[in-house]
């Protein structure tokens, strides 16, 4: 089985601080990507990471910045929290696409900002 | 990009079939469709791939036309805790961004 580890579940952060969110996968799988998720909005990808210190932009990745130093760890920045950025964040590692290996997905980190 | 269409909602009586549809009519020649169920805003759970042919597995089977344009999921006998919102997942093409229909909320009613 895939393992996707995220570092909290729940975190509540004030508008203006700068939030790290850290995804660890067990799988050394060459692809990770971050996702939130609102309600009504399905998932949405933030940001992808397809080899250590590669990344590339999702579909919205406006307020948010990553680092993959390690294979293993794909870290989400919030340079300055803002309240709407208060969602559930997803974490995922995959395979390369085409290879029919599973996609494994961390617990999620609800994050608060006040 | 490729994108999947699935209906916002479905319910579906306890012990029957249930039927989850999805399009995906923009999926390359070697990308597989992936089925994941998220429960209470946990992190989705697997179910089911394939690339061409239908699959069967413990949990459930996947019907994949033969233009690969659209598939159904089938949960063979649907009970209370198959209740969630599942999500067919793809590829775009040429690219490794894995994307997300808004998912189909499946209420199994007692």
């Amino acid at each position: 089985d895939v393992k996707v580890t995220q570092s909290s579940r729940y975190l509540v952060k004030r508008t203006g601080e700068k939030v790290f969110l850290e995804c660890v996968q067990d799988m050394d799988h060459e692809n990770m990507f971050w996702y939130r998720q609102d309600p009504g909005l399905g998932l949405r990808l933030i940001y992808f990471s397809y080899d250590v210190k590669m990344k590339e932009k999702g579909d919205i990745p406006e307020g948010y910045s990553v680092s993959r130093e390690k294979k293993e760890r794909f870290s989400l920045i919030l340079e300055s929290a803002s309240t709407n950025q208060t969602s559930m964040y997803l974490c995922a590692s995959s395979p390369p696409p085409g290879t029919g290996g599973l996609i494994g997905f961390g617990p999620g980190t609800r994050l608060t900002v006040t | 990009d490729a994108k999947t269409t699935q209906p916002p909602s479905m319910d579906c009586a306890e012990g029957r079939a249930a039927n989850l549809p999805c399009n995906h009519s923009t999926i390359s020649g070697n990308e597989y469709v992936y089925w994941y169920r998220q429960i209470h805003s946990q992190g989705p759970q697997y179910i089911i791939h394939g690339l061409k042919n239908n699959e069967t597995n413990e949990m459930a089977s996947l019907i994949i036309t033969e233009d690969r344009k659209s598939s159904t999921l089938i949960l063979p006998h649907a009970t209370l805790r198959d209740t969630a919102v599942y999500y067919c997942i793809v590829t775009t093409s040429g690219t490794y961004k894995y994307i997300f229909g808004t998912g189909t909320r499946l209420k199994v009613l007692a």
